[in-house]
């Protein structure tokens, strides 16, 4: 059973267009997580959730919005997509906040917009 | 601002050696270092950490090894063995506030092992 799943693996869209990217863990932990890896191979968070609660809110523009209906899924909108939105966006969760969690990555969305 | 680095972008090793793979980082204020395996296509899977108190932590083929007054990481994998060859990327926490804890990625280290 996969641990965390993201859907869909491949987003291929064009600018200006909403898209919205799903992730489930499966794993009963309290913490949630957006992380984006873009051209430059850098993985830099972008969201954490704990509890369904906002707790990390990196400097992403406000394009990008989070929303967690229960603790088990953080999915991720994107309105009005730019070419630079294009990047590989990981999910991930860990029990909870602590500095000594693991964190448990997704399989990865490849967004590319045209 | 890269506050945790990793210089080399790529390492090739012979099957049966010993690959070291390095990092650097500026923030004084991580106290916790994780390493972190990627595969094509897949998410980074956790690999091994150590704690800012340690010097030194084992896991099998894995060793990290942390020098806290030089800033610097190296993880030594041996034997490497070609199922190794992956991308690493070095991570260190810092706290973010809240009660929260944020990793902080290097660029990773693509590593092949060859047979």
């Amino acid at each position: 059973d996969t641990a965390v799943s993201q859907t869909p693996k491949y987003l291929v869209t064009q600018m200006g267009n909403d898209k919205s990217i799903k992730c489930e863990q499966n794993l009963g932990h309290d913490t949630m997580y957006w992380y984006k890896q873009d051209s430059k191979k850098f993985l830099k968070i972008m969201f954490s959730y704990n509890n369904k609660e906002l707790i990390i809110n990196e400097t992403v523009p406000n394009r990008f919005s989070p929303k967690s209906p229960d603790k088990a899924h953080l999915n991720l909108h994107i309105n009005s997509l730019e070419l630079g939105d294009s990047a590989v966006y990981f999910c991930a969760s860990s029990q909870d906040l602590g500095p000594r969690e693991t964190q448990y990555f997704g399989p990865g969305t490849r967004l590319l917009v045209l | 601002d890269q506050q945790v680095k990793q210089n080399s972008p790529s390492l090739s090793v012979q099957e049966g050696r010993i690959s070291i793979l390095n990092c650097d980082y500026t923030n004084s204020m991580f106290d916790y270092f994780l390493w972190y395996k990627k595969y094509p296509a897949e998410g980074p899977t956790f690999l091994i950490s150590i704690s800012s108190i340690k010097d030194k932590n084992e896991d099998g083929r894995f060793t990290v090894f942390l020098n806290k007054s030089a800033k610097h990481l190296s993880l030594h994998i041996v034997p490497s063995q070609p199922g190794d060859s992956a991308v690493y990327f070095c991570a260190a926490t810092s706290y973010s506030g809240a009660g929260s804890y944020q990793l902080t990625f290097g660029k990773g280290t693509k590593l092949s092992v060859i047979p």
